[in-house]
């Protein structure tokens, strides 16, 4: 089992749509989760920081729990800007283990 | 302030050949990483540098790949000999302090094709 498992993708929504994206990871004992935006053939970009049962920030919630060791993404109302790579991201120790990322293509 | 500053942004080498990736990391972050991204695969650990120490190299995939970081500033990944399978987006990222998994800054990568 990978330590980080995503939703493969793509996902391709229209504009104004709301979309939803999983994540697992394997360790119970992590703490801290993030979620990453890659552009195509750009770096990684933090987006958001979950540390708790999760966290909100304009159109974008991340949620935790603990239990299922599931964290996901909900973007709401979709912007063709929205289009990119979305990894999921775990601390282990001084390193970062990475989903392989689900695809979102939000079209006109 | 700058960020993370990676060179070449792009290499095509031939098998056996040897390449040098540069990185700078913002200036004053002590933790340097190395992660490389291959087709169709997750991005990957590589090492963990502190300062000029290296602190964690389990992600390097062989002895053909050898990492420095000359005087706690920049750091070099050099393969040699490069072979097929190397070829990847060899990202490199700095952060002031350990286990800031958000206060990380990658750089732009560097992408290496080998023929």
């Amino acid at each position: 089992r990978k330590e980080v498992e995503q939703d493969p993708g793509p996902f391709n929504v229209p504009e104004g749509a709301t979309v939803a994206f999983n994540c697992t990871y394997s360790n119970s004992a992590s703490q801290s989760f993030f979620w990453y935006r890659q552009d195509c053939r750009k770096e990684p970009k933090l987006l958001m920081s979950v540390y708790s049962s999760g966290n909100e920030d304009g159109r974008f919630t991340a949620q935790l729990n603990r239990a299922s060791q599931y964290i996901s993404l909900l973007i709401r109302d979709s912007k063709l800007s929205d289009s990119a790579t979305y990894l999921c991201v775990v601390p282990q120790g001084g390193k970062l283990i990475f989903g392989q990322g689900t695809e979102l293509s939000v079209k006109p | 302030e700058a960020g993370v500053t990676q060179f070449p942004s792009h290499s095509v080498i031939e098998k056996g050949q040897t390449v040098t990736l540069r990185c700078d990391p913002i200036s004053g972050h002590d933790n340097l990483y190395w992660y490389r991204r291959v087709m169709g695969k997750e991005i990957k650990f590589l090492l963990h540098f502190v300062k000029e120490s290296k602190q964690d190299e389990s992600g390097m995939p062989n002895n053909r790949f050898l990492a420095e970081r000359t005087g706690g500033t920049y750091s070099t990944l050099k393969v040699q000999p490069a072979e097929l399978e190397d070829s990847g987006v060899y990202f490199c990222a700095s952060s002031p302090r350990l286990g800031m998994g958000g206060g990380y800054t990658f750089g732009s990568g560097t992408r290496l094709t080998v023929v």
